[in-house]
């Protein structure tokens, strides 16, 4: 069970890009990493997915190093409303029935 | 909007109480998670069902049970209510069957149902 490692928060201004580092270690060759990010008292929220290398879409970009022992999401030139949670999730949730969401990365942006 | 729906979206009740909340996948999905999130804590797996089976098991209390029925919706089943189980409930949904070849299971939560035990 690939156990993740996420800084507790971050703060950071409007309009600057912000880089969120998970490390996860003990990967398996099969698993993907995907990020999610919640609001206060919502559902966590898809962002994005990937395998290795770098993935974009339009609201962030993956980029996944070749040993694809951590992960790092970023998320350009943000505002106020990404303040949020952020997940790092590794394989599935449900491996071995237990939940790997761990506790996130609170991120503050400031005017 | 994810396409998940769940009801009842608040529910206040007493200790020692049943309640049931319900969960409607997003159409096409077959597997469906429940998850607990008390306040200012992560995430709590509880319990996930795939095409009306039981798939995996985290950390449901024996007091706690669900089902999914033919029609993919889930019910969430709390018994003898305790001060500690007030908390959010998310129920999500994926299309793929989790512990495939690739571990991957894309999921998208509901709003959640906010449990308040008093």
């Amino acid at each position: 069970l690939a156990k993740t490692t996420q800084p507790i928060s971050m703060d950071s201004y409007e309009g600057q890009e912000v880089n969120i580092t998970c490390s996860h270690n003990n990967i398996a060759t099969n698993d993907y990493i995907t990020w999610y990010q919640q609001f206060p008292s919502q559902g966590p929220r898809f962002i994005i997915q990937g395998y290795k290398t770098k993935v974009t879409n339009e609201v962030a970009s993956l980029f996944i190093p070749a040993d694809r022992k951590s992960s790092t999401l970023s998320l350009p030139r943000v505002s106020l409303s990404d303040t949020a949670v952020y997940y790092c999730l590794v394989g599935t949730p449900t491996n071995a029935g237990k939940s790997t969401f761990g506790d996130g990365t609170t991120l503050t942006v400031k005017p | 909007d994810s396409g998940v729906t769940q009801t009842p979206k608040h529910l206040i009740t007493a200790t020692g109480q049943r309640v049931t909340l319900r969960c409607s996948p997003r159409s096409g999905d077959l597997s469906v998670y429940w998850y607990q999130q008390s306040l200012d804590q992560g995430l709590q797996f509880l319990i996930q069902y795939y095409n009306g089976e039981e798939r995996a098991k985290g950390n449901i209390l024996e007091r706690f049970s669900a089902q999914q029925f033919p029609d993919l919706h889930s019910e969430l089943n709390l018994s003898s209510l305790e001060l500690g189980d007030s908390a959010l409930y998310f129920c999500a949904s994926s299309a793929q069957l989790a512990g495939g070849p690739m571990r991957t299971d894309t999921q998208y939560f509901g709003p959640g149902t906010r449990l308040t035990v008093l």
